[in-house]
């Protein structure tokens, strides 16, 4: 079975801060998916990225494969309070495997 | 928007009762899948349809079944409902499998 690992679980930053979180696995996977889920809403995808070693930037968001293909980190640059959310880490096609998920919270 | 659509939107039943959950997929979309999120277990895999067909199956209860139509809208039915079955029910489509898009859901509450 392969499992995805997310860290931190929990993270309240302020506005404007950096921040980084992981997904980490001991699986290759064929591609990683990044998403955003609100509260009683559906996760909202954010990034796909399949090569070992792709970055990919969404506005103040990157996100970076693994070489391995194994995990992936996910970097926001001055987190504004609009970046709060759950954030999931997807791996495989198809039958997604999801971590646990990364709760952010950002404050004014 | 992700142009999935799921009814209803909230459902409360009793334990024992069957519902159906609904989904239509995106334009052009041939993929249907249907993922089970509570707390505890974070977001799983039931089952996937490609264009009326089954093609995977996860940790899917005997209990819950799922079809596609012709019409590529597919419906996920819960039977014999437990307690432990309430969660949030989310559809999604694709075109290619490693890029899913999710409905809004679907608050399953059995009581």
């Amino acid at each position: 079975t392969q499992l995805l690992e997310q860290s931190p679980q929990f993270l309240s930053i302020q506005e404007g801060e950096n921040l980084t979180v992981y997904c980490n696995s001991s699986s290759v996977f064929s591609s990683l998916q990044w998403y955003r889920q609100e509260p009683g809403e559906g996760p909202v995808l954010l990034v796909t990225v399949v090569t070992g070693g792709e970055v990919k930037k969404l506005k103040r968001l990157t996100f970076q494969f693994g070489d391995a293909r194994k995990d992936s980190s996910l970097h926001i640059t001055a987190a504004q309070p609009g970046d709060t959310g759950l954030y999931l880490c997807a791996g495989g096609g198809g039958k997604l495997t999801f971590g646990k998920g990364i709760t952010l919270s950002v404050r004014p | 928007d992700s142009g999935v659509t799921q009814t209803p939107k909230h459902l409360i039943t009793a334990t024992g009762q069957r519902v159906t959950l609904r989904c239509s997929p995106r334009s052009g979309d041939l993929s249907v899948y249907w993922y089970q999120q509570s707390l505890d277990q974070g977001l799983q895999f039931l089952i996937q349809y490609y264009n009326g067909e089954e093609r995977a199956k996860g940790n899917i209860l005997e209990r819950f079944s799922a079809q596609q139509f012709p019409d590529l809208h597919s419906e996920l039915n819960l039977s014999s409902l437990e307690l432990g079955d309430s969660a949030l029910y989310f559809c999604a489509s694709s075109r290619r499998e490693e890029t899913q898009y999710f409905g809004p859901g679907t608050r399953l509450l059995v009581l």
